[in-house]
């Protein structure tokens, strides 16, 4: 497609569940971010993909919380016995940028609200 | 460490009114990038603008202008003649260059309502 791609657009899941939200960034972006906006705020660096490899994921919250990108293209952002407080639109956007000069801009999908009851 | 204010969380204006939206940012990093977004009600954040930490001069895109000052760390944001399309909360974002990390550390964003 277009754009990046993220589905499901809304996940409803019980406290203590599993969930896994998926984002298939634009062709050809080898870097790919996971974010994390809660309600009025702004969004929250999660980790951060160049390729395969996590080359910064000191925003995740603790160790329920992981992430992976196989083949270097689409990610899934997986969170393990779900909390309340995870509830919160989680946003991915991914980038040309190859060379770590941080230059290019980052473009966003549209999101997965995710809400645990 | 990294930080990005917006101080002003909610403005309201009416159609054709000119706004700025207040951008202040921290970084020990000699090379950054700012940016701008726009977050309409649809929920994406829609890329405006980025500027790099070296090169100071102000920017004109249409109706919007941006006015960036190293010397006091601002980087804001006019509408000129403002719409009601215009209505979104805007982000402002910093990336450092320090570590290789490529994150964007963004402000707390504000919500701009422009009525007919």
């Amino acid at each position: 497609g277009a754009g990046v791609s993220q589905t499901p657009s809304n996940k409803v899941t019980e406290k203590g569940k599993y969930v896994e939200l998926r984002c298939d960034p634009i062709s050809g972006h080898t870097a790919l971010y996971w974010y994390r906006q809660s309600l009025g705020q702004g969004p929250e660096f999660l980790i951060y993909f160049q390729g395969t490899g996590a080359a910064d994921d000191s925003g995740l919250p603790n160790d329920r919380f992981f992430a992976v990108r196989p083949e270097g293209s689409v990610s899934t952002l997986k969170i393990q016995r779900t909390e309340r407080g995870d509830s919160a639109v989680y946003l991915c956007a991914s980038s040309i940028s190859g060379t770590g000069a941080g230059n290019t801009e980052a473009f966003f999908g549209q999101g997965t609200r995710l809400t645990v009851v | 460490a990294q930080k990005v204010t917006q101080a002003q969380t909610e403005i309201s204006v009416v159609e054709k009114e000119d706004v700025t939206l207040d951008c202040v940012y921290e970084t020990r990093d000699t090379t950054y990038y700012l940016f701008w977004y726009k977050q309409p009600p649809s929920g994406e954040l829609v890329f405006l603008i980025r500027r790099n930490s070296f090169d100071e001069q102000n920017e004109i895109s249409g109706r919007y202008s941006w006015n960036f000052q190293k010397s006091t760390s601002s980087f804001n944001f006019t509408i000129t003649a403002s719409q009601v399309v215009d209505s979104a909360v805007y982000f402002c974002a910093l990336r450092g260059t320090q570590g290789g990390s490529e994150k964007l550390v963004f402000g707390k964003g504000m919500k701009l309502t422009v009525n007919p």
